[in-house]
């Protein structure tokens, strides 16, 4: 099955901490992405990739790191987690191709930094 | 960052009825795509549309692409329970990095059995 994989699925850690999301696709997609969503200010694109070894900042990046070393992965890394990063965290890809333009989401990470 | 006018921001509606949301743009966006999101889901995406004036369905479901290409339509006929959920409108701008998706802040529909 096509599919975006993240995990944890849920997760509370404490203050500074450094923690890694993971995130697999199995759809050979070129485009990878991370976004963040809070009530009332939708999903905001944290960091994308273009392909492997490719990476660039989104809307809101601070406090977060990527990295693309292989096609398929794309873990989201907190260093040091503060209380205002606890959110819902999704992972998405998407392929090159015109006519397929859509992103596919994995089904969330939800984070609790206390 | 840039931002998608989205509206209505909710909806409470008795089952039955039909639902339009729109999605507006100050700017020209050469893609549209309507996506839902269930409860505790990740968004999946509905329809895509790819040009102006363009009328796409999805069973009950029905989008089209603005002539102006700044706004689109998204319309659910004969609401059932599981309609329930967010509806995000999403779109690629004419100009820029066209790889970053501009997001709404989404309509949260309610249905009423």
């Amino acid at each position: 099955e096509a599919q975006v994989t993240q995990n944890p699925r849920y997760l509370i850690t404490v203050t500074g901490k450094k923690l890694t999301v993971t995130c697999s696709q199995n759809m050979n997609h070129e485009y990878m992405s991370w976004y963040r969503q809070d009530p009332g200010l939708g999903l905001r694109q944290i960091y994308y990739s273009m392909n492997v070894e490719v990476t660039d900042k989104g809307d809101v990046p601070e406090g977060y790191k990527v990295s693309r070393k292989e096609k398929r992965n794309f873990p989201l890394i907190l260093e040091s987690p503060s209380p205002n990063q606890t959110s819902l965290y999704f992972c998405a890809s998407s392929s090159r191709g015109r006519d397929n333009y859509g992103y596919t989401f994995g089904s969330g990470t939800r984070l609790t930094v206390v | 960052g840039q931002q998608l006018n989205q509206s209505p921001q909710s909806m409470f509606i008795q089952e039955g009825e039909d639902v339009s949301m729109n999605c507006t743009s100050s700017s020209i966006f050469n893609t549209w795509l309507w996506y839902k999101q269930d409860p505790g889901e990740g968004p999946v995406l509905l329809i895509a549309l790819y040009k102006a004036g363009e009328l796409t369905s999805n069973g009950r479901l029905t989008a089209q692409f603005g002539i102006t290409r700044k706004d689109s339509f998204l319309n659910i006929s004969a609401s059932i329970p599981s309609d329930v959920g967010i509806y995000f409108c999403a779109g690629y701008p004419n100009a820029g990095n066209n790889r970053k998706l501009i997001w709404g802040l989404g309509t949260s529909l309610a249905v009423n059995p």
